[in-house]
């Protein structure tokens, strides 16, 4: 079954400092999201992107987020200054519809601001 | 504001028992309707789409009430994997999907 395929899975960094987390949408989806979940807390919807550029995105994803597809498969996710508030699991999907019809989620990636 | 409300639980329920979850939406106006599964610290993955009519697959059956706003999640002849927190979850006619709680089940043996 395909997957969607997330790097690092874990990765820990130092308040302030710039992360890039990245994701390998399944190769035939058109819409990529990402969504990040605080330990203990709900999935939180954070941006969505469609034909190469953002097509929503929430109040938490402020001008410190940005999302790029540089190479046609990569689907990433930058924060330029990390605050310890940014600890979350961040998520990855694509769906070859929009979201109406569900998508699938990578594993996730598991970030830690100290 | 658009909101999916579940109870958080803990269910505890023995194996092969018959486990019913519910969730209530905010907007009338949404669109479509998930349950999610997540195990702990992984991913969430569908579990089954909701439809109007309602619909089943295998020992899982979804049901919607628009009238009421609710989504409902009944599991029969619970088994030990079916331990995990689901997840209710509407599309709300935007691009983006929202999450309820979850609601934690817990099948004991």
């Amino acid at each position: 079954e395909p997957e969607v395929t997330q790097t690092p899975s874990h990765q820990v960094t130092q308040m302030g400092q710039e992360v890039i987390l990245r994701c390998v949408p399944i190769s035939n989806h058109l819409y990529f999201y990402w969504y990040r979940q605080i330990l203990g807390q709900k999935v939180e919807f954070l941006v969505s992107f469609y034909n190469n550029e953002i097509s929503e995105k929430s109040e938490i994803f402020d001008d410190q987020f940005s999302v790029e597809r540089p190479d046609g498969s990569n689907f990433t996710l930058k924060i330029r200054s990390t605050k310890l508030e940014d600890s979350a699991m961040y998520f990855c999907a694509s769906s070859v519809r929009q979201s109406n019809y569900g998508y699938t989620f990578g594993s996730g990636t598991r970030l830690t601001v100290v | 504001r658009k909101e999916v409300e579940q109870d958080p639980g803990p269910f505890n329920v023995p194996e092969g028992a018959t486990v019913a979850f519910n969730c209530t939406y905010s907007n009338s106006a949404s669109q479509s309707f998930f349950w999610y599964r997540q195990d702990c610290r992984k991913e969430p993955k569908l579990l089954m789409s909701v439809y109007s009519s309602g619909n089943e697959d295998g020992r899982f059956t979804a049901q919607l009430n628009r009238a009421s706003q609710y989504i409902s999640l009944l599991i029969r002849d619970s088994k030990l994997s079916d331990s995990a927190t689901y997840l209710c979850v509407v599309n709300f006619g935007n691009e983006k999907l929202t999450f309820g709680t979850g609601t934690r089940l817990t099948i004991i043996p």
